[in-house]
Formats: C-alpha cells, structure tokens, sequence
C-alpha cells in the first residue's frame, strides 16, 4: 500500500480516548478551512469544514476549531476507534485565490486497542 | 451515490512515454481539480476547472502537462515525455459549487515512471 505516513508527525492514542489533532496556517488571507482523513492506497476523504467567520463547529464525533489570531486549527476526535487510524490533513484556500486548497504536511493517528 | 472515479488506479511509464490519466467527476459537479501527491507529502494543486473552463493552471509543473475537459464533465490530465520526477499519486477533486469549497477527492491514480 501508499507510505503516506512517512516522515509525519505522528499521534498514538488509546482506544476510546479523544484526539486531538492540530494544524498551523500561514495566510492571514485564508478564509475556508477543511479537513482531511487519508487512508493507505486511497484518496483524501472529507471530514468536515468551517469559514473564517466561525470559530467551532461540529460533526459527528468531531469537532474543528479555528483561532484566526494566532492561525491555528485543530481537529478533536471523540471517542477515537481503531477506523480512525490514518495520516490527516488541513487544508486552507485563501479568499484571493481561484479554488485551490494548500495541504499542511499532515499527522499520522495511530489507535491502540 | 457514486464518488468520484480515476482510471487506471496504476500506471507505469518508461521515461519518455507519453500518459493521460482519466477523471470522472461526481454527476453535476461544476468545479474539478486535479493535485499532485509525492510520498509522504500532502497533495499539491496543479489545475482547476469551472464546468469547461480551465481558470486556474498556475500549479502545472512544465508545459509538458495539458489537463482538458471539453464538455465540463469528464476530464483528462495528459503527461508529455514523462520523467522519473512525475512519478507520483495523481488525485481529482470535484465540488457542486464554484470556488473550492467542499472538495471531493477520488482515489487517484499512482504513477511510477521508470
């Protein structure tokens, strides 16, 4: 399978614990966030978003927060399973841009049972 | 409902071949995008389209890569005289909406070029 966890930071969680994974942007600019769980051999499958002007909300069993003043992100995973096991990505598109999302370099989750 | 779907899943290229890599967007999807992965990195944009409408190729590599998509549904990413460097996971993204929101990715498709 795809080594998409090479050279990552890594995360070991236990079982049933919560996560949480997080991410640092650059661009002031930036003003649609989203993240991403890949899995080996496969493509980046979306996981929730937020817009500049929010600064938490929540899915099933996750929840992103966003601080614009100091330009982080992060991802809390409740309740993390053994299926939560993958490398995750932040992406940011900026307000000036055209459509493109900028991919931070990615964490590796790794759930102990 | 369906997502979206790449072919080949693999492809291997001796240098200096030619290749074209194949999207299927999710039905009605007006925006597709196509990003490039590396090993162990995350995927890097290379060109976007509003229906048949190429409006972004500012993260193509050289002119040796074309993407087209003449009737704004399925799209083709075409490598010329590929190169070791192109080897790589090629992914597509669709979205419903205008912009880059809500991306959906496809599987992508790895290519090795030897």
């Amino acid at each position: 399978g795809e080594s998409v966890g090479l050279h990552l930071p890594t995360l070991s969680v236990q079982e049933g614990d919560n996560s949480i994974i997080n991410c640092a942007y650059s661009n002031s600019a930036s003003d649609y966030f989203i993240w991403y769980k890949q899995e080996s051999g496969k493509g980046p499958q979306f996981i929730i978003d937020i817009r500049s002007n929010m600064d938490k909300r929540q899915g099933q069993r996750v929840t992103v927060l966003l601080n614009k003043t100091v330009k982080h992100l992060s991802l809390q995973i409740a309740a993390t399973q053994p299926g939560d096991s993958a490398v995750y990505f932040c992406a940011e598109k900026s307000g000036g841009s055209q459509g493109n999302l900028i991919f931070g370099k990615g964490t590796k989750l790794s759930v102990k049972p | 409902g369906a997502g979206v779907s790449q072919s080949p899943r693999y492809k291997v290229a001796k240098r200096g071949q030619d290749v074209a890599l194949r999207c299927d967007p999710i039905s009605g999807h007006v925006s597709l995008f196509w990003y490039q992965q590396a090993l162990g990195q995350g995927p890097e944009f290379l060109t976007y389209f509003q229906n048949e409408a190429q409006l972004d190729k500012s993260g193509l590599p050289s002119d040796r890569f074309f993407a087209e998509r003449p009737e704004g549904s399925v799209s083709t990413l075409k490598i010329q005289r590929t190169q070791q460097e192109d080897s790589a996971v090629y992914l597509c993204a669709s979205s419903v909406r205008e912009g880059g929101y809500e991306q959906y990715f496809g599987p992508g498709t790895r290519l090795t070029v030897t």
